[in-house]
């Protein structure tokens, strides 16, 4: 799997949106990129994921570079239950088309939004 | 909404004894899996299950664990003889069985190893 590079922290102004980079230079094309999150201890949570194209869903949208070296998650609105910590993995398909199973977490980046 | 249920959420035992970590997890679903965070570090996978045996595992995961599906709903993980260091949150998660790898995780059970 690519490694990927966050910042190990950053902070937000609550309404403002909150841009989360995410660096995985040596990602190759059938790698996917996910970003979860863990509010305090909980279990991680999916927020999004993507290939190549940018997507959005009701939670944030992701950025991803026309190389793919890069992306970056977009939280249009931080409210400050959006603290936490926010994982940027990469995964790619077996060669059938399925998932390979295992998330590797990184240390992420700590979101803060404060008021 | 379907969620992943474990229990219980606290369990505190004394080393060497037995414990096991119980999950429900969403009930379509086809993969499961166990992670662990010990305190201030990341989240490890531990191993994954499918269609009733370990499709993958960590080398965390050591002959002290095992992993069971015994009722068709229920998830276990079972630490034969615990130690200091299995003190930990331990996460169940499952997966629909498409090819994308939206896993949805349970609350976790903190596991405190005396």
């Amino acid at each position: 799997d690519a490694k990927t590079t966050q910042p190990p922290s950053m902070d937000c102004a609550e309404g403002r949106a909150a841009n989360l980079p995410c660096n995985h230079s040596t990602i190759s094309g059938n790698e996917y990129v996910y970003w979860y999150r863990q509010i305090h201890s909980q279990g991680p949570q999916y927020i999004i994921h993507g290939l190549k194209n940018n997507e959005t869903n009701e939670m944030a949208s992701l950025i991803i570079t026309e190389d793919r070296k890069s992306s970056t998650l977009i939280l249009p609105h931080a409210t400050l239950r959006d603290t936490a910590v926010y994982y940027c993995i990469v995964r790619g398909l077996r060669a059938g088309g399925t998932s390979y199973g295992k998330l590797t977490f990184g240390q992420g980046t700590i979101l803060t939004v404060h008021p | 909404e379907p969620e992943v249920t474990q229990t219980p959420s606290h369990q505190v035992t004394q080393m060497g004894q037995e414990v096991i970590l119980r999950c429900v997890p969403i009930s379509n679903h086809l993969y499961f899996y166990w992670y662990r965070q010990i305190l201030g570090q990341k989240v490890e996978f531990l191993v994954s299950f499918y269609n009733n045996e370990i499709s993958e595992k960590s080398e965390i995961f050591d002959d002290q664990f095992s992993v069971e599906r015994p009722d068709g709903s229920n998830f276990t993980l079972k630490i034969r003889s615990t130690k200091l260091e299995d003190s930990a949150m331990y996460f169940c998660a499952s997966r629909p069985g498409s090819s994308y790898n939206e896993q949805f995780f349970g609350p976790g059970t903190r596991l405190t190893v005396l």
